[in-house]
């Protein structure tokens, strides 16, 4: 069954450098999506991403944030100047178009020092 | 605004008792619905949905959800724990107009099982 696939798993970083993580969605999907999961805290939506253009982004998503379909296969959410609270489980979706559900990757750990 | 409540944030079962996990929804119209759990430092694993139709769900692990529209619930149900469900459980909800509209999560319920 296709999934969905990220990396790195983890990601150390520090304070101030620059992030990138990395998703591969499902071949045929055209919605994209990145959320978060501060530890012990919900999963909160980011930004969704359509037709190579940013359709929705939720308060979080500020212009520390940005994504980007390099290649029409990754999907890559950056963060350019990390700080201690972009601490959290990000996890990427897909899914195809019209009521198709969302797979979620298994998400990649970012710790900041 | 789009809301999803699970009113229990801690729940302990014993091993072989029957679980309900309670879930509550705030959409204008009835969203899909879904219930995923986590393994401590885990991904999501897609339980069970509901979009339409039969309002008893079946998923998998042994797990059900039943969608009651009069109440806005999708509570999740197992008839008889295993030690192996211990786990956060979140449900969560997504517009059924299609389009990019998010995916919106519920707090989660830790489920702790006892001997």
């Amino acid at each position: 069954e296709p999934e969905v696939t990220q990396t790195p798993s983890h990601q150390v970083t520090q304070m101030g450098q620059e992030v990138i993580l990395r998703c591969v969605p499902i071949s045929n999907h055209l919605y994209f999506y990145w959320y978060r999961q501060i530890l012990g805290q919900k999963v909160e939506f980011l930004v969704s991403f359509y037709n190579n253009e940013i359709s929705e982004k939720s308060e979080i998503f500020d212009d520390q944030f940005s994504v980007e379909r390099p290649d029409g296969s990754n999907f890559t959410l950056k963060i350019r100047s990390t700080k201690l609270e972009d601490s959290a489980m990000y996890f990427c979706a897909s899914r195809t178009g019209g009521a198709g559900e969302q797979y979620f990757g298994p998400g990649t750990r970012l710790t900041v020092t | 605004a789009q809301s999803v409540t699970q009113p229990d944030i801690h729940i302990t079962v014993s091993e072989g008792a029957s679980l309900e996990l309670r879930c509550n929804y705030s959409y204008g119209a009835t969203p899909y619905l879904f219930w995923y759990v986590q393994s401590p430092g885990q991904g999501l694993q897609l339980l069970l949905k509901y979009f339409s139709g039969d309002t008893l769900v079946q998923g998998i692990k042994g797990f059900e959800a039943e969608f009651k529209r009069s109440q806005s619930s999708f509570n999740l149900r197992k008839p008889s724990v295993h030690w192996s469900d211990a786990a956060e459980y979140f449900c969560a909800a997504w517009g059924n107009s299609g389009g990019y509209q998010k995916v919106t999560f519920g707090i989660g319920t830790k489920l702790q099982v006892i001997p």
